[in-house]
């Protein structure tokens, strides 16, 4: 069945770091792919997506490429804050499928 | 910002017991969905709902659990008889289409604390 792989938590970081978070996916179908992300206390919320292969989804200086031929959709910023130390769930759903798959999370730690 | 709210975001109940947990979904919002997060563990998918009735279901979702809509605006999951390894974060989210058509958005959770 379909399945998110995602690096394993925490990362710990000073702010202003460069941050990737590993990401990749199986899938029967061609799925679309997010990022969701968990701040303390509070829900998912979806950080950005991509639908096609070579899509750049971005939000909040948060960047992933939908890599089909890699089978990934790696999580980049380019300098983090403090205020990003937060749980990032890397996900996809295939089309046709109600359902959202979710990796296991990798929970990250800024330090100023 | 409309959201998604759950209510109560944590409750604790006795092995055995029927649990209600509660979400009102974004009003414009025409699919419905269930996850649940175990400690530790991967958030999982356990039931969409469109249209008054289950559109999908995981392994999880067995007898002992139920959805129901029974108004215009709640969405519910009950555990008939709860055990201990029901114990786990549950998550509502809705979406305005479903099929992977638009985003899903989350509550932000109930805890339930099964005893």
């Amino acid at each position: 069945g379909d399945s998110v792989t995602q690096m394993e938590g925490p990362v710990t970081l000073s702010e202003e770091a460069f941050l990737t978070i590993n990401c990749t996916y199986t899938a029967t179908g061609y799925p679309s792919l997010f990022w969701y992300v968990q701040y303390p206390g509070e829900g998912l919320q979806l950080l950005l997506k991509a639908t096609k292969a070579d899509d750049k989804g971005s939000n909040k200086g948060f960047e992933a490429t939908y890599r089909k031929e890699t089978t990934s959709f790696h999580l980049e910023k380019g300098s983090v804050q403090v205020s990003d130390s937060a749980v990032y769930f890397c996900a996809l759903s295939d089309r046709g499928d109600d359902k959202i798959i979710f990796g296991k999370g990798t929970r990250l730690h800024i330090l100023p | 910002e409309p959201e998604v709210t759950q209510t109560p975001s944590h409750q604790v109940t006795q092995m055995g017991q029927e649990v209600i947990l509660r979400c009102v979904p974004i009003s414009n919002h025409l699919y419905f969905y269930w996850y649940r997060q175990i400690l530790g563990q991967k958030v999982e998918f356990l039931v969409s709902f469109y249209n008054n009735e289950i559109s999908e279901k995981s392994e999880i979702f067995d007898d002992q659990f139920s959805v129901e809509r029974p108004d215009g605006s709640n969405f519910t999951l009950k555990i008939r008889s709860t055990k201990l390894e029901d114990s786990a974060m549950y998550f509502c989210a809705s979406s305005e289409v479903g099929r992977g058509g638009t985003e899903a958005f989350f509550g932000q959770g109930t805890r339930l604390t099964v005893v």
